[in-house]
């Protein structure tokens, strides 16, 4: 079964930009989480999408936003791009039902210059 | 406030021997548990995981203890091996949702 895929893997952005990140789950998982991990700190929860809604948000700014497909894919905004914004965003997929183990994918390092 | 705490942020041990990883918890709301490891470049693996209705879980080399009245949790490796080495994360969940909040990370190197 192939794991959680995310495009692109790297990107260069400049201040006052804006992104977009993609994440296709695992085949069956529903449930898609996003990641911010910065130098020196763990993984920051941002948001958490199910059925096309969210079910779950972090403390992060409305520039970060984030959306679900039909087909369980989702994606991942950031307007206005700042400095601070540079970070490895990691997609992290889980079936329902009990199941509470994610399944991350390689992640997409963004630089923001 | 950081909840899930990892105090070591790095662990250096001999290969064949035993490598104990310590992580720390302040919200008696966590009911879930687990462990992941990151090499570079790449995103965390899931290890193992453990149910607050548990104390110990064991898969292959690795085990998790869990001391609900401490608040603390450990994962323990062996014996351990060169390719081991990486930042151990855990993780945890609260009772009402799924999201999961993680320590700051280990990161372990296992000397042949």
């Amino acid at each position: 079964k192939a794991g959680v895929t995310q495009t692109p893997r790297y990107l260069i952005k400049t201040r006052g930009q804006q992104v977009t990140l993609s994440c296709s789950p695992i085949s069956g998982h529903r449930s898609v989480s996003w990641y911010q991990q910065t130098p020196g700190q763990g993984l920051q929860f941002l948001f958490e999408y199910f059925s096309e809604t969210q079910r779950n948000k972090g403390n992060f700014p409305g520039r970060f936003s984030g959306r679900q497909f039909s087909n369980s894919r989702s994606e991942m905004n950031v307007s206005t791009l700042e400095l601070g914004d540079s970070a490895l965003y990691l997609c992290a997929s889980r079936r329902r039902g009990g199941a509470y183990e994610q399944y991350f994918g390689p992640g997409t390092r963004l630089t923001v210059t | 406030d950081q909840q899930v705490k990892q105090n070591s942020p790095s662990l250096s041990v001999q290969e064949g021997r035993i490598s104990i990883l310590n992580c720390d918890y302040t919200n008696s709301m966590f009911d879930y548990f687990l462990w992941y490891k990151k090499y570079p470049a790449e995103g965390p693996t899931f290890l193992i995981s453990i149910s607050s209705i548990k104390d110990k879980n064991e898969d292959g080399r690795f085990t998790v203890f869990l001391n609900k009245s401490a608040k603390h949790l450990s994962l323990h490796i062996v014996p351990s091996q060169p390719g081991d080495s990486a930042v151990y994360f855990c993780a945890a969940k609260e009772t009402s949702g799924s999201r999961l909040t993680f320590g700051e990370g280990t990161q372990l190197t296992v000397n042949p």
